[in-house]
């Protein structure tokens, strides 16, 4: 399995402002993934971060909103920018273990309220 | 793009009774399907996983099952207890370390002791 520490665990920010949270994994993964779970919803994937190139958005999510970086194999950064209340949410990151590598393993999430 | 639908969205179940969940997929092109259960205020935890090359998967008390055919896949659980009660999500992706997972909506299931 892979180990996922997220850092901030929570936080209260102002509206307008910037949150970044770093998500660790104990292992070096090629992809990592960031989720937003909204109160009592699902999981929806914002991104895919890939090591060494640009991160994969999903529908609905830009790089000006969400910018991602991914410096190395283990570590990556979501940045929640210019935030409203509407980006109160949980944020999730999660990789790949494994023997398949197929299963993704979570994080324990950032849960972000926004004022 | 693939698209999970679940039901249902809440369960209600006795103590000793089994639970099922279905989830079914749009893409045909997906072969693994995992299942997570989120217990409030922590992180999904994955509970049992299926590819689509097996029919079913069996770890003790929990199952799933997967029709290709009509892209659908189940999960059940048996002797249901009350530490069973939490949100269970299914999911769905085209495999492989790359892969990204599509949630279905998610199931409260509650068991009544």
């Amino acid at each position: 399995s892979a180990v996922i520490s997220q850092k901030p665990s929570r936080d209260i920010c102002q509206r307008g402002t910037s949150l970044t949270i770093q998500c660790q994994v104990d292992s070096q993964v090629t992809m990592m993934f960031w989720y937003r779970q909204q109160p009592g919803q699902s999981l929806t994937l914002i991104a895919t971060a890939n090591q060494g190139s640009e991160a994969t958005y999903e529908s609905g999510f830009v790089i000006d909103k969400f910018p991602i970086s991914r410096p190395n194999l283990t570590f990556s950064t979501l940045t929640v920018s210019n935030m409203s209340p509407e980006d109160s949410s949980i944020y999730l990151c999660s990789a790949p273990g494994g023997m398949a590598r197929e299963t993704q393993y979570f994080g324990p999430g950032t849960r972000l309220l926004v004022l | 793009g693939e698209n999970v639908e679940q039901h249902p969205s809440t369960l209600s179940v006795q103590e000793g009774d089994s639970a099922v969940i279905k989830c079914t997929y749009s893409d045909s092109a997906s072969n693994y399907f995992p299942w997570y259960k989120q217990e409030l205020g922590k992180r999904p935890q994955l509970i049992i996983d299926i590819r689509s090359n097996v029919g079913e998967k069996k770890d003790q008390r929990i199952a799933v099952t997967l029709n290709k055919t009509a892209k659908h896949f189940s999960l059940h659980i048996t002797e249901t207890q009350p530490e069973d009660s939490a949100v269970y999500f299914c999911a769905a992706s085209y495999g492989g370390a790359t892969n990204k997972l599509i949630f279905g909506t998610g199931t409260l299931l509650a068991v009544q002791p």
